[in-house]
């Protein structure tokens, strides 16, 4: 069984904070990483993706991989009350028609 | 990025209904859709996957007669849930996917059964 874990939270932090979201995947042949935000009610959005090793900067978010650890997680700098979502972990492997392995995802609350 | 719409965007129908909910990419060809469905507080479920032109792929537990996935064109899938009952009233998102392998997300269609 191909699996993607995440720590459901609530993860609870103030604003202005780092937010560390941290998955674990299971499968060794995962070969890109996606993290996606959900609001309440809504679709998911895709915040950031990374397929190699190593840490992936975008504005306030940095993804960081380590593939011998099997371990995905994204930082949230100068977090904001608007950064309050469900964050997703989602995993691509090379078979299976190439669909993602979601995790549950980790509840996130910035408090002002 | 790339943006794919949903509609109905809410729908409210009758128990023994059929109800048909459409994906498009708009500004993209999307060889590969996928439906979901998220109950509430719950992780996204895949349902299927829908590759333009062939049948789909459904997952574990899912039955394809009750829900219809039609994928004729690079930019549209449909999912039509027949004979819909109350426990089918859900949250059903579509992505699709462009050629870089990222999966986009429709805005979700709310369905409820009465």
């Amino acid at each position: 069984q191909k699996e993607v874990e995440q720590n459901s939270g609530p993860l609870s932090v103030p604003e202005g904070a780092i937010a560390s979201l941290n998955c674990t995947y299971s499968d060794r042949g995962s070969q890109s990483f996606f993290w996606y935000r959900q609001y309440s009610g809504k679709s998911p959005e895709l915040i950031m993706f990374i397929y190699s090793n190593g840490d992936k900067e975008d504005g306030r978010f940095t993804a960081q991989l380590n593939k011998a650890s099997q371990y995905v997680s994204l930082l949230i700098r100068d977090s904001q009350p608007s950064d309050s979502a469900t964050y997703l972990c989602a995993v691509n492997n090379a078979g299976n028609n190439r669909k993602l392995i979601w995790g549950l995802g980790t509840s996130l609350a910035v408090n002002p | 990025g790339a943006v794919v719409s949903q509609h109905p965007s809410r729908v409210i129908c009758k128990s023994g209904t059929s109800v048909k909910i459409e994906c498009r990419s708009l500004d993209f060809q999307a060889t590969t859709m996928f439906w979901y469905r998220q109950f509430p507080k719950k992780s996204l479920m895949l349902m299927a996957t829908s590759n333009e032109g062939s049948k789909a792929t459904y997952e574990q537990g899912v039955e394809k007669d009750k829900f219809l996935i039609n994928h004729a064109s690079l930019t549209l899938s449909t999912l039509t849930v027949t004979s819909a009952h109350p426990e089918d009233s859900s949250f059903y998102i579509c992505s699709a996917r462009d050629l870089s392998h990222e999966q986009f997300f429709g805005p979700g269609t709310r369905l409820t059964v009465l």
